[in-house]
């Protein structure tokens, strides 16, 4: 079974761009979570996803922040416009509904210069 | 005060060793804790998880729970260099809905 995957792997963008960020978690799993690490921090939650429907934003920075996923399947994280301090690991993460047990991806590390 | 607090290490232990991993939390609430493994550059990975007070083994790790004194623990027996990794605690709880709140990590170094 595919684990969770993420796309691009690494993204080197300059401040005021955007960057779409994309997950596809694992087959079946309702569940989908986006979280981040910035340099020294601990990971972050940004937002939780059951099927297409936002249950929880309550991590997301501001409203450069975008997170969709149509049809309940994979989901996008947009970033507009790019600031510095948007530099960090995204992780993307899905669990079964009514499972804790969150399986993440590999990440995107996004750099804006 | 953190919600999830580690000790940032590094841990180094000899190869053969017991190594033991600290974590506590602050919300008296919290229902559910997870370690994961995350090697440089990787995904953090999920090792275990426990939900109830004691002791919860398997293979080579023994996750434990105090949840009267807000603390869990990961130890892992016979370590080897294979397991030098940061290890992340998250905890899980009806404060948090259904979100990870994650400690920094504690970095594992097996000696050979």
């Amino acid at each position: 079974e595919a684990g969770v995957t993420q796309f691009p792997s690494h993204s080197v963008i300059e401040k005021g761009q955007t960057v779409t960020l994309r997950c596809d978690p694992i087959s079946g799993h309702d569940n989908l979570y986006w979280y981040r690490r910035v340099m020294g921090k601990e990971i972050k939650f940004l937002l939780h996803f059951v099927k297409e429907s936002k249950q929880d934003e309550s991590g997301m920075p501001n409203n450069r922040f975008l997170a969709e996923r149509t049809g309940g399947t994979y989901s996008t994280l947009k970033v507009q416009p790019a600031e510095l301090e948007d530099s960090g690991v995204y992780f993307c993460a899905s669990s079964q509904m009514g499972s804790y047990e969150q399986y993440f991806g590999p990440g995107t590390r996004l750099t804006v210069t | 005060q953190k919600e999830v607090e580690q000790n940032s290490g590094p841990l180094s232990v000899p190869e053969g060793a017991i190594a033991s991993l600290n974590c506590t939390y602050s919300d008296r609430g919290s229902q559910s804790f997870f370690w994961y493994r995350q090697y440089s550059g990787k995904s953090p990975e999920l090792i275990m998880f426990i939900y109830s007070n004691g002791d919860k083994e398997d293979g080579r790790f023994t996750a434990q729970l105090n949840k009267a004194s807000q603390y869990v623990s990961l130890l892992i027996r016979d370590s080897q260099p294979s397991d030098s990794a940061t290890y992340l605690c998250a905890v899980e709880g009806v404060e948090y809905g259904n979100k990870l709140v994650f400690g920094a990590g504690t970095i594992l170094r097996v000696k050979s």
